[in-house]
């Protein structure tokens, strides 16, 4: 069974950093894309930002760009988002998703997320 | 402002059948595959359909979708209380802010 887990996630002031982590069971971790994705309170998820399967691709929205990193651990089956110079839009549920690419791109398996929430 | 455009909510009554349009651009809709996502109440989002019409193991043929040009439509048969949830639309956008995107969701109510 695939399993995301999610964890690091709290409150933040403006400018602050964050570190999320990703744990991944129930498949071949290393042989897929991954990506964050967010969620603000009532509002549609955001895609944030993915990594190809060996760390050698790695890929922003225009708004984080910069600012966020996304990084992987294949040995330890883990992906990481570093998140600096925070700012109160940045407030969301975080999922870990699990990318897949057939005919088009899709996410099939999101984590239960985590709250980040930026505020003074 | 979603880069996919949704309807804000549609219902119907249990039993009966609905469908959810999504409208994009020929960077995303037009020149790629769609998924579908559904949200129950307080959990993540989870896939129903995948490149335009292709339905993972375990979701039922209740839920359908379909592509045309710049717009695609997720429909669901027979519905059922359990259906009550945000449904989502993506597609990846081939534009200079190359991305997965996703519609604003649609608030579907079984009366």
């Amino acid at each position: 069974e695939v399993q995301l887990m999610e964890s690091g996630g709290g409150l933040v002031q403006p400018g602050g950093s964050l570190r999320l982590s990703c744990a991944a069971s129930g498949f071949t971790f290393s042989s897929y894309w991954m990506s964050w994705v967010r969620q603000a309170p009532g509002k549609a998820p955001e895609w944030v930002a993915n990594i190809k399967q060996d760390a050698s691709g790695t890929y922003y929205v225009a708004s984080v760009r910069g600012r966020f990193t996304i990084s992987r651990d294949n040995a330890k089956n883990s992906m990481y988002l570093q998140m600096n110079s925070l700012r109160a839009e940045d407030t969301a549920v975080y999922y870990c998703a699990r990318d897949r690419y057939s005919s088009g791109w899709y996410i099939d398996y999101w984590g239960q997320g985590t709250l980040v929430t930026v505020s003074s | 402002q979603s880069v996919l455009t949704q309807p804000p909510s549609v219902s119907a009554a249990p039993g009966q059948k609905v469908t959810i349009s999504c409208s994009g651009s020929s960077s995303n809709i037009g020149d790629n595959y769609v998924s579908w996502y559904q949200q129950l109440p307080g959990t993540a989002p989870k896939l129903l359909i995948y490149d335009n019409n292709k339905r993972p193991s375990g979701i039922p043929d209740r839920f359908s979708g379909s592509k045309s040009g710049t717009s695609a439509t997720l429909g669901i048969t027979g519905l059922q209380t359990g259906d009550e949830a945000d449904y989502y639309c993506g597609a990846w956008d081939s534009s200079l802010s190359a991305g997965l995107v996703f519609g604003g969701g649609t608030k579907l109510t079984v009366l």
